[in-house]
């Protein structure tokens, strides 16, 4: 199955990390690990990607198992703005196959 | 550039009649992706385009649904005839390549009566 197993939902407080984990144990060496958010009536946004090490960007960190059998994106610093649906996906076959993703709420 | 642009937002239509559903990828951009959201299913992957050409439709539910890309600027995603299960919010989908990261549209929210 290509699809990866998440959390249903979460919550954090504003101005903390927030660590969303992901398992992805049937992950082949050539699939690349990514990160989406859906807003409310939006369409899902990229966040991040990677393969095996780990990578940094404006919008978050993605730290990827040495293994590979599972991931965490990193929120460093929460804003209210992040409350969205994550989700973690496995690009296998050239395709991408999402699966429920993490509800994210923010307190304020 | 503009993003992925889809038409229409919003689409009600009556059980039987044809709906088409279309998309403009950001320019540039050699593969596009059709995508369907429901509450049960989460988002579903339909069919997807590289360089106009379909790779893989092997989540095309029915005969009924069918997509097409003439050009590089442009896809549609044709369902005749609607059915109320059909009713969903559709999102297109492009990138750079194919196995890059995906920009998605706004959607199209099709209620089908």
């Amino acid at each position: 199955d290509a699809k990866t197993t998440q959390p249903n939902s979460m919550e954090s407080n504003e101005e903390e990390p927030v660590h969303l984990p992901c398992n992805h144990s049937t992950i082949s060496g050539t699939d690349y690990i990514h990160w989406y958010r859906q807003l409310p009536s939006q369409g899902p946004e990229y966040v991040i990607h990677g393969l095996t090490s780990n990578v940094n960007n404006r919008m978050a960190s993605l730290a990827i198992a040495e293994d590979r059998k599972s991931s965490t994106l990193i929120l460093h610093r929460a804003t209210l703005r992040d409350a969205a649906v994550y989700y973690c996906v496995r690009q296998g076959a050239q395709k991408l196959v999402f699966g429920q993703g993490t509800r994210l709420t923010i307190n304020p | 550039d503009a993003g992925v642009i889809q038409s229409p937002r919003h689409e009600v239509t009556e059980m039987g009649q044809e709906v088409t559903l279309r998309c403009k990828p950001i320019s540039g951009h050699n593969s596009l992706f059709w995508y369907r959201q429901t509450m049960m299913r989460g988002l579903e992957l339909l069919i997807y385009f590289n360089n106009n050409v379909p790779i893989d439709d092997s989540g095309m539910p029915e005969d009924r649904f069918s997509a097409k890309m003439p050009n590089a600027s442009f896809s549609t995603l044709k369902i005749q005839p609607s059915e109320p299960r059909d009713s969903a919010v559709y999102f297109c989908a492009s990138s750079l390549q194919i196995n890059e990261k995906l920009f998605f549209g706004s959607g199209t929210q099709l209620s089908v009566l």
